[in-house]
């Protein structure tokens, strides 16, 4: 059972650009979470979604930054427009429930905006 | 703000010494998480514990909680220099299951 896949894991973008992250889920999990997390820091919340479904999206800037989870296919969080404050690391996880508590995390895509 | 804070921020030790992190958190929770990210990689799962429960065993892993205090520690017992990670709490609180991080404890074990 394969585990989160996310891609690319290192993304570079000059300012002004897009970023687009694809997250896979662990078979069976219908739950998406995205974290960002800056150098030195611990993960802040960004989105939540269920398929086709945003579910809370309080951690989410309100410009620029979307999310989505469609029927088929990875989810994607997608940054237009990118500035250098952009740059971290973010990672997906998933859960076969909210009420599984435990998160499985992905490896993180690194992104770097010149 | 942070729901969970761990301390101390830097923790460096001889492999064979035991390890401990505290975790503090602010409102009351459902349950806390411990993860352990290797540098550059993904967080792992370590041990999650209920409001209801005081401590638990995983391994060389011991948590233990305390709600009086709004308190978890993490202890790594006989650490090994493949325990060098940074670790972190994660707090869920009221009637959200998604967890609030800390900024992790990073710990460096010398071999």
């Amino acid at each position: 059972n394969a585990g989160v896949m996310q891609n690319p894991r290192h993304l570079v973008r000059r300012r002004g650009q897009e970023a687009r992250l694809r997250c896979s889920p662990m078979k069976g999990h219908s739950h998406v979470y995205w974290y960002r997390q800056l150098p030195e820091e611990g993960l802040k919340f960004m989105v939540y979604l269920q398929k086709e479904n945003i579910i809370d999206e309080s951690g989410m800037p309100k410009e620029r930054f979307s999310a989505e989870f469609p029927k088929e296919g990875p989810s994607i969080l997608r940054i237009q427009q990118v500035v250098r404050g952009d740059s971290a690391a973010y990672f997906c996880a998933s859960s076969p429930s909210v009420r599984e508590e435990t998160q499985y995390f992905g490896p993180g895509t690194r992104l770097l905006v010149l | 703000s942070q729901q969970g804070e761990e301390d101390p921020q830097a923790l460096s030790i001889q492999e064979g010494e035991n390890a401990t992190m505290n975790c503090s958190y602010k409102t009351s929770i459902n349950n806390l998480q411990w993860y352990r990210q290797n540098s550059g990689r993904g967080l792992v799962h370590l041990i999650l514990i209920r409001s209801n429960e005081r401590e638990k065993h995983s391994g060389r892993l011991r948590v233990t909680l305390d709600t009086s205090k709004k308190s978890s520690s993490l202890l790594i017992t006989a650490s090994r220099a493949a325990d060098t990670a940074s670790y972190f709490c994660a707090a869920a609180s009221g009637g959200s299951y998604i967890p609030t991080f800390g900024r992790g404890t990073s710990l460096i074990v010398h071999p």
